[in-house]
Parts: structure tokens; C-alpha cells; sequence
């Protein structure tokens, strides 16, 4: 993998459900993957920080988790409410790069 | 928390004028910020690395004289469009590198969506 990809591209679900997208990104000179929240109008808001293969993070009903050799990162959210609905973007910091790539988005709809 | 005011949110103009963003770090010194390019169903697409008191680093591709930016402070970065073209017609947004937590950490403008008549 040479970019970030991230999947679905976008996805729907009812109030309540519990959902889940994948940030795929290059494995070799990974530094750090950032996950962000970004409402329509809105600034992209930080949710996550991870460098450490393994790592699993948590933020309320938002949770991430990290595996720096096979080049994933899940984003997992319990209990979706309407306020959820966002494009929630990845991007990873490359040791080699020294720069910020980020993934295409995956728009969340969340139905009351 | 961190935030960082850009202005305009959206502009119109005619083909050949010139358009000035700017990007405002509210509460913190941003001796570091990055200016990016959206077009439809894209990444957003890194076009200038700006430091403060210095010239900006450009990326492949990006023409600089078309694309001005300056970091004159620590607190305010602009990227001007010049003589602008309907090509230009794009969403920009610039963030900055901020220290939180032992973590860097972008913090984003909200960005300026610009349509070239």
C-alpha cells in the first residue's frame, strides 16, 4: 500500500448501532496515525494519536485501535447517535516522508 | 482548546483577480503550518509547508508564484491566489502543528471554499 485508504466510503446506520471503519496505510516507516472528526463546517476535530503497534485508544463511545506491521487501524463506534454524523479521517505521519498523507474519508450518516 | 480561525468560508470571484486566505492561531504560537487543496471526492492534498519568518516549501506540482504564502508571524499565515482561474475553484484549509500531550497534533481551520467565476 502506498497512500492511505480508508473504507467504506461512506455508510448509514440506524440510532443505536454499533459501527466500524478500516484506515489502511504503508507499514514501512510508520511514525504516527491520526484519526479526526470533521462536521460539515466545521474545523476536523482530533480524536486520536497512535504510535504504538498494539495501541488501543478510547474517547466515550469512540474507540481505536492500531497494527503498525500490517499497516490497519479501526475506528469503532458503540451506540451511534445522530450527532455522529461526520467524515471521520485518517492520516498517517511517515518517519521517511516527514509529512502528513491522509485518506479520502469515510462520511458517516447516522438515521435517528 | 487550540483553535485556528481561517477567513474567509467561502468566496467568489471573477477570473484574474486575486483572493488572500488567511489562518489564525487563536491561542497558541504556530511556528508551523501547512496549507491543503481539496477537489471532489479527494484527499486532501498537501500544497505548502509555511514557516514562520522564512519561505514556504512548496510541493511538487504547486506553483509557487501562483500560490503566495506568508508566515510573517506567529500567529498568522496567508495563502493568496493569484490572477486566479476557474481550475483554482477548490476547498482549501490549513492547520497547525501544535505539542499536546508529548503528541503532535494538527489543528485545523475550518476552511475556504473558493469558486473562480
Amino acid at each position: 500500500i502506498l497512500n492511505v485508504e480508508q473504507s467504506p466510503q461512506s455508510l448509514h446506520v440506524q440510532e443505536g448501532d454499533s459501527t466500524n471503519f478500516t484506515c489502511s496505510f504503508p507499514s514501512s516507516n510508520f511514525y504516527a496515525l491520526h484519526w479526526y472528526r470533521w462536521e460539515t463546517a466545521k474545523s476536523p476535530e482530533a480524536l486520536f494519536v497512535m504510535t504504538l503497534n498494539g495501541d488501543e485508544k478510547k474517547k466515550g463511545r469512540i474507540s481505536a485501535t492500531l497494527n503498525t506491521k500490517e499497516g490497519y487501524s479501526y475506528l469503532y463506534i458503540k451506540g451511534s447517535q445522530p450527532e455522529d454524523s461526520a467524515t471521520y479521517l485518517c492520516l498517517q505521519y511517515g518517519s521517511g516522508t516527514y509529512k502528513y498523507i491522509f485518506g479520502t474519508g469515510t462520511r458517516l450518516k447516522v438515521l435517528a | 482548546g487550540a483553535v485556528v480561525s481561517q477567513h474567509p468560508s467561502w468566496v467568489i470571484c471573477k477570473s484574474g483577480t486575486s483572493v488572500k486566505i488567511e489562518c489564525r492561531s487563536l491561542d497558541f504560537q504556530a511556528t508551523t503550518m501547512f496549507w491543503y487543496r481539496q477537489f471532489p471526492k479527494q484527499s486532501l492534498m498537501l500544497m505548502a509547508t509555511s514557516n514562520e519568518g522564512s519561505k514556504a516549501t512548496y510541493e511538487q506540482g504547486v506553483e509557487k508564484d501562483k500560490f503566495l504564502i506568508n508566515h510573517a508571524s506567529l500567529t498568522l499565515s496567508t495563502l493568496t491566489v493569484t490572477s486566479a482561474h476557474p481550475e483554482d475553484s477548490s476547498f482549501y484549509i490549513c492547520s497547525a502543528n501544535r505539542q499536546n500531550s508529548g503528541a503532535n497534533v494538527l489543528t485545523f481551520g475550518a476552511g475556504s471554499r473558493l469558486t473562480v467565476l
